[in-house]
């Protein structure tokens, strides 16, 4: 079990650049999560995906905002045209499908975005 | 809709005492509850969790938490804390039929004096 990686830890960019976060889930889980935590708040749910599907995206989630898990492996998430409200932790997650009860989520260190 | 409340934004603790962190929850079917920690600038780690049966469940750390239906609480306890235990605790909340989406609280933020 090598966790959830996240990669850049950190970005920074001016607003209205377009700017992509890479996930690397635990290799044998299916559901991959993405979740935002801004300062002083708790993460909020963006999407989620089982396998290469997405299956649901939260209102958070903007047309500028788009995620992807080709294969089902690794996921990306692309924000178009950055806004300083942008700004925030993008964290995400892992489980695997759960048969019998709620499989716990596995978060990786996040990628913290600033918007200059 | 289900929500979180953690009360209590701030909790000072000195080192070597009990802490007690509150989360209340609201929701129609039994749920699913967390509760993680996050230290600066990292992601969040399971402390512990309830799917059902023993209401009190004990986690890593020394942490243990109490499920209490009629008082729709999930309050996460340490008899004796350790300066490393001062960070971000977030409890949260799952839907028994779902597939997995979690719902968090806004955190306690936990400071340990000497």
């Amino acid at each position: 079990d090598t966790g959830v990686s996240q990669d850049p830890r950190h970005k920074i960019t001016k607003r209205g650049q377009n700017v992509t976060f890479r996930c690397d889930p635990i290799s044998e889980h299916n559901r991959l999560y993405w979740y935002r935590q801004t300062l002083g708040q708790g993460p909020e749910f963006l999407t989620y995906f089982q396998n290469e599907a997405q299956l649901e995206k939260s209102r958070l989630l903007s047309d500028r905002f788009s995620a992807e898990r080709p294969k089902g492996s690794f996921s990306t998430l692309e924000i178009q045209r950055t806004e300083q409200g942008d700004s925030a932790m993008y964290l995400c997650a892992s489980s695997t499908r759960w048969d019998r009860g709620l499989r716990p989520q596995h978060f990786g260190d996040g990628t913290r975005l600033s918007i200059l | 809709a289900q929500s979180v409340t953690q009360p209590d934004i701030h909790i000072t603790v000195s080192e070597g005492a009990s802490l007690e962190l509150r989360c209340n929850y609201s929701y129609g079917a039994t749920p699913y509850l967390f509760w993680y920690v996050q230290s600066p600038g990292q992601g969040l780690q399971l402390l512990l969790k309830y799917f059902s049966g023993d209401t009190l469940v004990q986690g890593i750390k020394g942490f243990e938490a109490e499920f209490k239906r009629s008082q729709s609480s999930f309050n996460l306890r340490k008899p004796s804390v350790h300066w490393s235990d001062a960070a971000e605790y977030f409890c949260a909340v799952g839907e028994a039929d779902s597939w997995g989406k979690l719902q968090f609280g806004a955190g306690t933020q936990v400071v340990v004096t000497p």
